[in-house]
């Protein structure tokens, strides 16, 4: 089963609104990322935070991360149309020789 | 630079055809090297990891294999396509030096459709 799960599966919301997705995972992690996937494209790194990190900031981007419930949640400010995309969070476990395991990812419409 | 390459960009073959799917990445060297597979709508699933050259982990049974004869190469092959096989593959490489050592960086993908 997949480490990450990110809820809901799908939103759609007008532009100048704000997005949140959720993701939950299981075990211990390092860190925790998200990344952005275009339709047919490949993913592009968002943001990390680590697992001593609460909150982290990036732009219009603001990401939370409880260790203590093992979820995230990534939000998007002042929503546009040009970050209609596919949002996968995405952890490094502890000794998990450096791999990343992804979540099933949220995909994001924003109308004009 | 991290750049990732990946050819081609779509293939489309037959059941029972072979595959060779290549990756080449620019950046440091020795990088931790993946190949993903993504099918339609879903997350991505780990598909191979290496370490270096010709050091290959496998993360599921797969009617595919993966190999590493250069530093900087990564190859994704089988030698019988089934259906199940179609999907878009992803090769990645986990980051270079400095704040990006933790995040990977993505190809552009191959779109695989076995008829």
């Amino acid at each position: 089963s997949q480490q990450g799960e990110e809820d809901p599966q799908a939103l759609s919301i007008q532009e100048g609104e704000n997005a949140t997705m959720n993701c939950s995972y299981k075990t211990s992690i390092n860190n925790l990322q998200w990344y952005r996937q275009n339709s047919g494209r490949g993913l592009v790194h968002l943001i990390l935070i680590r697992s001593n990190e609460r909150e982290k900031h990036s732009g219009r981007l603001r990401v939370t991360l409880d260790t203590s419930k093992k979820s995230s949640s990534l939000l998007i400010t002042a929503s546009r149309a040009a970050d209609t995309a596919s949002y996968f969070c995405a952890t490094f476990s502890r000794g998990s020789a450096r791999q990343l395991t992804f979540g099933s990812g949220t995909q994001l419409t924003v109308l004009p | 630079s991290q750049t990732i390459h990946q050819w081609p960009a779509t293939l489309v073959q037959p059941v029972g055809s072979p595959l060779s799917l290549e990756c080449t990445v620019e950046g440091t060297s020795n990088p931790n090297l993946y190949w993903y597979r993504q099918a339609a709508g879903r997350g991505l699933q780990l598909l191979f990891y290496s370490v270096g050259i010709g050091q290959i982990s496998s993360e599921v049974p797969q009617n595919l294999s993966a190999s590493r004869p250069q530093d900087r190469q990564f190859i994704l092959s089988s030698k019988k396509l089934l259906l199940s096989d179609s999907g878009f593959y992803l090769c990645a490489r986990l980051g270079g030096q400095g704040g990006s050592y933790n995040e990977q960086f993505f190809g552009p993908g191959t779109r695989l459709t076995v008829l």
